[in-house]
């Protein structure tokens, strides 16, 4: 596609229950990278991908976020057991390669309620 | 670890003048990049202007134009001839290379409102 797409724009779940959140990267980019933006604060990274397999992932807060990129191309982010302090903002991005300029998504709001 | 700081919350300023926003970080590395990133409320993030620290030389694009200062730790954005499109949030980020992969480090950002 043209640009990164996510998917949902905007997702509302109980607490407790298990979602997941799916970025398309620009075609061609090998490095994909999610991040979070809780409300007024910039955003924090959570894990980044090269290929298919996880180069970084020191920034998933705990156990109950996961991702995967099982074909290098799209990406789920899975969130099990959801919180109300996981409401947020799920920012996408994706690179050429690493250390080139990042290209965002318009993200997906997460509320859990 | 590294931090960047914004310390303007919010700024506003009048169509067709000229406004300085401030970020300040803190690193130990010496080879990085520093960012400026526009976010409207559609919330993509849109990068507005990149520095390289090993340039001297203040990068610029357009109406956009950075002020380096390497040895203070200081990156301001300059935005000149302000528009009513620029009204969004900014935020100032840093990216290590020797950091894995590319991962930006953000300020907490400031909030632009142009008026007409």
């Amino acid at each position: 596609g043209a640009g990164v797409s996510q998917t949902p724009s905007n997702k509302v779940t109980e607490k407790g229950k298990y979602v997941e959140l799916r970025c398309d990267p620009i075609s061609g980019h090998t490095a994909l990278y999610w991040y979070r933006q809780s409300l007024g604060q910039g955003p924090e990274f959570l894990i980044y991908f090269q290929g298919t397999g996880a180069a970084d992932d020191s920034g998933l807060p705990n156990d109950r976020f996961f991702a995967v990129r099982p074909e290098g191309s799209v990406s789920t982010l899975k969130i099990q057991r959801t919180e109300r302090g996981d409401s947020a903002v799920y920012l996408c991005a994706s690179s050429p390669t690493m250390n080139t300029e990042a290209f965002f998504g318009q993200g997906t709001r997460l509320t859990v309620v | 670890a590294q931090t960047v700081t914004q310390s303007q919350p919010e700024m506003s300023v009048q169509e067709a003048e000229t406004v300085t926003l401030s970020c300040t970080y803190d690193t130990s590395e010496n080879n990085y990049y520093l960012f400026w990133y526009k976010q409207p409320p559609s919330r993509q993030m849109i990068l507005v202007i990149r520095q390289e620290a090993y340039k001297q030389q203040n990068a610029t694009e357009n109406r956009f134009s950075v002020n380096f200062q390497k040895a203070a730790k200081s990156f301001s954005l300059k935005i000149s001839d302000s528009q009513l499109g620029d009204t969004a949030m900014y935020f100032c980020a840093f990216e290590g290379r020797k950091t894995s992969g590319s991962r930006l480090t953000f300020g907490e950002g400031t909030q632009l409102t142009v008026n007409p």
